[in-house]
């Protein structure tokens, strides 16, 4: 069974980087069938795709996002990271990692739990 | 971007009855790009249907999908005290862009 797990800082200052992994145990992430996807939800509002990155390093990202953000993958590691730079407290959510099949059908599939991100001095 | 407009925000109902949530896109959608999730309180998405109207693994008959091009609709053929919950529709443009819906909460009347 696949399992996704985030991990990084709770607490992050107003300006500095936002750092979390995801780790990927019970499967290899080597495969063009999917994608890799961190998702975002503020506390008691609804969910925003952040961005996807591919087995081989190909990123994507959403269009309100991408001049903060960049999304790495280590497959080697079996896991993928995001970095947004500049936060503030609007980027206080809930981060989650999760699988994204992409073929004939594109949806995410394996959801880590979540982990809470914090911005505040 | 393609938008995902979710109706109705909130829908109140009892337990046996069943719930229609509509998500409208604001271009079209090709029917293998639309999901749908639910997410109880404190606890991540959980992948319900997939392709508009495929029942992911272990989801009860009860949830089923249907729509094509711009409108979409999930349906729960008779309300179960855990469906009671928030359900969202997700799509992909086909251009490495992923959206999500706001969200209907579906609440206990």
């Amino acid at each position: 069974q696949l399992q996704l797990q985030e991990s990084g800082p709770g607490l992050v200052k107003p300006s500095e980087t936002l750092s979390l992994t995801c780790t990927v145990s019970g499967g290899s992430m080597g495969s063009s069938s999917y994608y890799w996807g961190w998702i975002r939800q503020p506390p008691g509002k609804g969910l925003e795709w952040i961005g996807s990155v591919s087995y081989s390093g190909n990123s994507y990202f959403n269009s309100s996002l991408e001049s903060r953000i960049s999304i790495s993958v280590d497959t080697s590691r079996n896991h993928f990271s995001l970095k947004m730079r500049s936060v503030t407290a609007a980027d206080t959510a809930v981060y989650y990692c999760a699988r994204c099949v992409l073929g004939a059908a594109s949806y995410f599939d394996y959801w880590g739990q979540g982990t809470l991100v914090t911005v505040s001095s | 971007e393609t938008v995902l407009t979710q109706s109705p925000g909130t829908l109140s109902l009892s337990p046996g009855e069943r719930a229609t949530l509509s998500c409208r896109a604001g271009q079209g959608v090709s029917s293998g790009y639309v999901a749908w999730y639910q997410q109880r309180p404190g606890q991540a998405p959980r992948l319900l249907i997939y392709a508009t109207s495929r029942r992911a693994t272990g989801i009860p008959d009860r949830f089923s999908g249907s729509g094509s091009g711009t409108d979409f609709t999930l349906t729960i053929s008779r309300l179960e005290p855990e469906d009671f919950a928030v359900y969202y529709c997700q799509q992909y443009d086909g251009s490495s862009l992923w959206t999500f819906g706001h969200g209907t909460k579906v609440e206990i009347k």
